[in-house]
């Protein structure tokens, strides 16, 4: 059974101080694990897709990393904007899997 | 924007009554999909479909059922809701890239 989990359950940062999310993983055949924001009341919003170990994608103040066994979300510089729950999931055939959120909150 | 729009967005109802919630997308994606989300929990996959009258159950389909007549409208419905079912319902499409696009939800809550 595919299992993610997402740590911290909440952060709270300064703006400007940059950190880092965490999500492992157990999957057998990982075909993708993706990174989503959501704000609250609406739906998840789709940031990255990492197909393999050593993968790096970039957007904005966002940068997203994937180890054999873990992704990393890492926030440069924060902003207030940057607010949100971050949600992690790995793909296994057409279905996805998804960790319990990460809530990001930067105080200005 | 993947063009998915649900229906209702809110709504109330009573134990026991039957619910049917609609997702509407307008860009002929083969696969939809229904979530839920609770607090602690994260999206669970409810049923999910692959096409025209093709549906399938996901981890926590218990209680719900789907109908997919035409590409762009997907179903799902409460036979009889219970209290558990209060939550906030997602539904979703996947592009021929695999990626999931997820519409703006439904709170549900059943008293």
């Amino acid at each position: 059974e595919d299992q993610v989990t997402q740590s911290p359950e909440a952060l709270r940062l300064q703006e400007g101080e940059s950190s880092s999310l965490n999500c492992s993983y157990t999957v057998s055949g990982l075909r993708g694990l993706f990174w989503y924001r959501q704000d609250p009341g609406k739906g998840p919003e789709f940031l990255f897709t990492l197909y393999s170990a050593g993968e790096e994608k970039e957007k904005e103040r966002l940068k997203a990393t994937l180890t054999k066994k873990e992704s990393f979300l890492h926030i440069t510089a924060p902003k207030p904007e940057d607010s949100a729950t971050y949600l992690c999931a790995v793909r296994h055939d057409y279905k996805l899997s998804f960790g319990a959120g990460t809530t990001v909150t930067v105080r200005a | 924007d993947a063009g998915i729009t649900q229906s209702p967005r809110h709504k109330v109802t009573e134990t026991g009554t039957p619910v049917t919630l609609r997702c509407h997308q307008t860009e002929n994606h083969r696969y939809m999909y229904w979530y839920r989300q609770d607090p602690g929990h994260g999206l669970r996959l409810i049923h999910y479909s692959y096409g025209v009258k093709d549906t399938d159950k996901g981890e926590v389909s218990d209680g719900y059922s789907v109908s997919r007549s035409k590409t762009e409208d997907f179903l799902l419905t409460l036979e009889s809701a219970t209290s558990s079912q209060t939550s906030v319902y997602f539904c979703a499409i996947s592009t021929a890239q695999e990626t999931q696009y997820f519409g703006p939800g439904t709170r549900l809550l059943v008293l």
